[in-house]
């Protein structure tokens, strides 16, 4: 199986100030199809999770464009580049190139310093 | 809008059954593969199950091979999950994803079941 693995899995972050999650996996998430099946997800308190980012770097429909993805190969990031109260919550990220299983990473909290 | 709805949670017995239903609305149901996660409380999410668009292809995380079953109405636009003999781990909010090929992108908002010992 794929292991994803997040850091930090907590960040403190000031307001308008920017924040950069990684994602690291256990081998190439390249798929034979030329594709990189990497996902990432907010999830709000008390709310299901939401997909933010496709295919690395792909934002989909009405996320805001101060979140942004990159990498490759088995290293990911997801940058957010000012802070806004709304981007509380936990972030994760998900490789869909090797399956099964889907895997997640553990999670990375943001809050508000 | 897409809109996907759980139902079916609820609290059971150790050793007890469940069946899930997750139904879909807003797209064309019939032509996305559909997944299960779930997240045991204050943790993260774990992939639990999976179904290609026909119910041809069913995927299960281990934990769970044996124990749970998938399957769809394209039909009923719903998607079912029969869990049986379940265990105090398997305590968490169950969420249905829509997933176009290999990845997953609408969540519904999870349905609650609570294993107790």
């Amino acid at each position: 199986d794929v292991v994803m693995t997040q850091s930090p899995l907590s960040l403190p972050v000031t307001l308008g100030q920017p924040a950069s999650i990684s994602c690291r996996s256990s081998q190439s998430l390249v798929h034979s199809d030329g594709d990189t099946y990497l996902s990432w997800f907010q999830q709000r308190p008390g709310q299901s999770p939401r997909r933010l980012i496709y295919k690395v770097s792909n934002r989909d429909s009405g996320v805001p464009d101060r979140f942004s993805g990159s990498g490759s190969g088995t290293d990911f990031t997801l940058k957010i580049s000012r802070v806004e109260a709304e981007d509380v919550g936990v972030y994760y990220c998900m490789q869909g190139t090797h399956w099964p299983p889907w895997t997640f990473g553990q999670g990375t909290k943001v809050e508000i310093k | 809008e897409v809109q996907l709805v759980e139902s079916g949670g609820g609290l059971v017995q150790r050793g007890g059954s469940l069946r899930l239903s997750c139904v879909g609305s807003g797209f064309i149901f019939r032509n996305y593969w559909m997944y299960w996660v779930r997240q045991a409380p204050g943790k993260g999410l774990v992939w639990v199950s999976h179904i290609n668009s026909d119910g041809s292809t069913t995927t299960y995380a281990d934990f769970v091979k044996g124990r749970f079953t998938i399957s769809r109405d394209n039909a009923k636009n719903t998607v079912h999950l029969q869990m049986n003999s379940l265990r105090a781990e398997d305590t968490a909010i169950y969420y249905c994803l829509r997933a176009l090929g290999s990845e997953g992108e609408s969540w519904g908002q999870g349905t609650l079941v609570t294993v107790s010992s």
